[in-house]
């Protein structure tokens, strides 16, 4: 059972690229999340998806694009990247959203912008 | 607005000692709090979880209390060893049903 996967582990690009970070998760979950990560920050929401079909921005959309493939699939691309978004990015997902509902977290992409 | 605030930032205790971690919140509306732990490279995993119409939670040497009133939840670790060292997330959920993450705190557990 591989929970959320997440790729790639690592990259780095310079400033203008773009990418498109994955995250598949074999659980039937409805909801799915990207969150990144930063030192002292803690982790801010970026996309999010309630259910198959639907994506809303949290709240740190800017720069980002995101498109919910089908129920297992969510991705995150970055059209042109920027040194300010070099961070951990962690995709997530839940049964439902928010509400009573535990979070399980993929295990991270590190990217660095140049 | 929505917010979720955690204290402290860092932690330090001594091999089997308590550790209490503090977080207050914003929405008298957030109904579910759960915690998780991130040791060093890796995820993020839920370690407990309370809901609004509960107390208090235990599991084994964790254990999370809640303050409607005052509008903030706590997680205990009793007996901490030095697994127990990483970094712990309080997170609430608010009228749009997303989560919001406090920023952490960093316990070391001293051996």
């Amino acid at each position: 059972n591989a929970g959320v996967t997440q790729t790639p582990k690592f990259q780095v690009l310079k400033t203008g690229q773009s990418m498109t970070l994955q995250c598949a998760q074999d659980m039937n979950h409805n909801s799915m999340y990207w969150y990144r990560q930063d030192p002292g920050m803690g982790l801010r929401l970026i996309y999010y998806s309630a259910s198959e079909g639907t994506t809303d921005k949290g709240e740190v959309p800017n720069g980002y694009n995101v498109s919910r493939l089908n129920k297992r699939e969510f991705s995150l691309r970055l059209e042109s990247a920027a040194p300010s978004q070099t961070s951990v990015y962690f995709c997530a997902s839940s049964e439902a959203l928010g509400q009573g509902s535990g979070y399980t977290f993929g295990s991270g992409t590190r990217l660095t912008v140049v | 607005g929505e917010n979720v605030e955690q204290h402290p930032s860092t932690l330090s205790v001594q091999e089997g000692d308590s550790a209490v971690i503090k977080c207050t919140y914003s929405d008298s509306a957030s109904n579910y709090f759960p915690w998780y732990k991130q040791e060093l490279g890796k995820r993020p995993q839920l370690i407990i979880d309370i809901r609004s119409n509960v107390g208090e939670k235990k599991d084994q040497r964790i254990a999370v209390t809640l303050n409607k009133t005052a509008k903030h939840f706590s997680l205990h670790i009793t007996e901490t060893q030095p697994e127990d060292s990483a970094v712990y997330f309080c997170a609430a959920t608010f009228a749009t049903y997303k989560y919001i993450f406090g920023t952490g705190t960093r316990l070391k557990v001293l051996a």
